[in-house]
């Protein structure tokens, strides 16, 4: 089945306490990406890569890290916890990029619930 | 700057009777995208349907069709025949630069029975 799995699905951890929510896709996409969704915010960006050894920032970066090591995960790594990072965050990829010519609809994990104390 | 703007808050709708979540959206790209998504209560992301700037027919996904004017910038998702497993929170996007999806803040659709 093709799927972005991610995990944990559920956490509760306390400041400062570093940790990594992993997410990995089996349908062979060149893009990923990394939201959090916040209430009567939407969902923003934090950061995307375009293929292997290529991420950059999306919107919200700060207190952040990613990387890409291999074509199918894309781990989320918070070095440093705070309470404003308790959020709902969700992985997606998508075949390619995409570009307005060409849109490519992206496909979300299921999402991972972080509270940070 | 590109802004997603979704103006209704909450929509109720009857079971089996048609509905309309508005979206609008602003951006000085001349090639883009607009998607819509649905949140269940379970809080998955489940793509819909999706437009091109430059499709001159609107998409259409079973159900669910875009009513895309691209004049007035605006994305509306017609949900056709609604069932009691519709209702959640519905999520524009426009598609900009490279794939990063712009989001409004959604529309949460409840269906009566």
């Amino acid at each position: 089945e093709a799927q972005v799995t991610q995990n944990p699905r559920y956490l509760i951890t306390v400041t400062g306490k570093k940790l990594t929510v992993t997410c990995s896709q089996n349908m062979n996409h060149e893009y990923m990406s990394w939201y959090r969704q916040d209430p009567g915010l939407g969902l923003r960006q934090i950061y995307y890569s375009m293929n292997v050894e290529v991420t950059d920032k999306g919107d919200v970066p700060e207190g952040y890290k990613v990387s890409r090591k291999e074509k199918r995960n894309f781990p989320l790594i918070l070095e440093s916890p705070s309470p404003n990072q308790t959020s709902l965050y969700f992985c997606a990829s998508s075949f390619s990029p995409g570009t307005g010519l060409f849109p490519q609809p992206q496909h979300f994990g299921d999402g991972t619930r972080l509270s940070i104390l | 700057a590109q802004k997603i703007t979704q103006t209704q808050p909450g929509m109720f709708v009857q079971e089996k009777e048609a509905v309309t979540l508005d979206c609008t959206y602003d951006t000085s790209d001349q090639s883009y995208g607009l998607f819509w998504y649905k949140q269940p209560s379970s809080g998955e992301m489940i793509f819909l349907i999706y437009q091109g700037s430059y499709d001159e027919q609107n998409a259409t996904e079973g159900r669910y069709s875009l009513n895309f004017q691209k004049a007035r910038k605006s994305a509306n998702l017609v949900i056709s025949a609604s069932q009691l497993g519709d209702s959640a929170m519905y999520f524009c996007a426009l598609l900009s630069g490279a794939n990063n999806l712009f989001f409004g803040t959604g529309t949460r659709l409840t269906v009566i029975p």
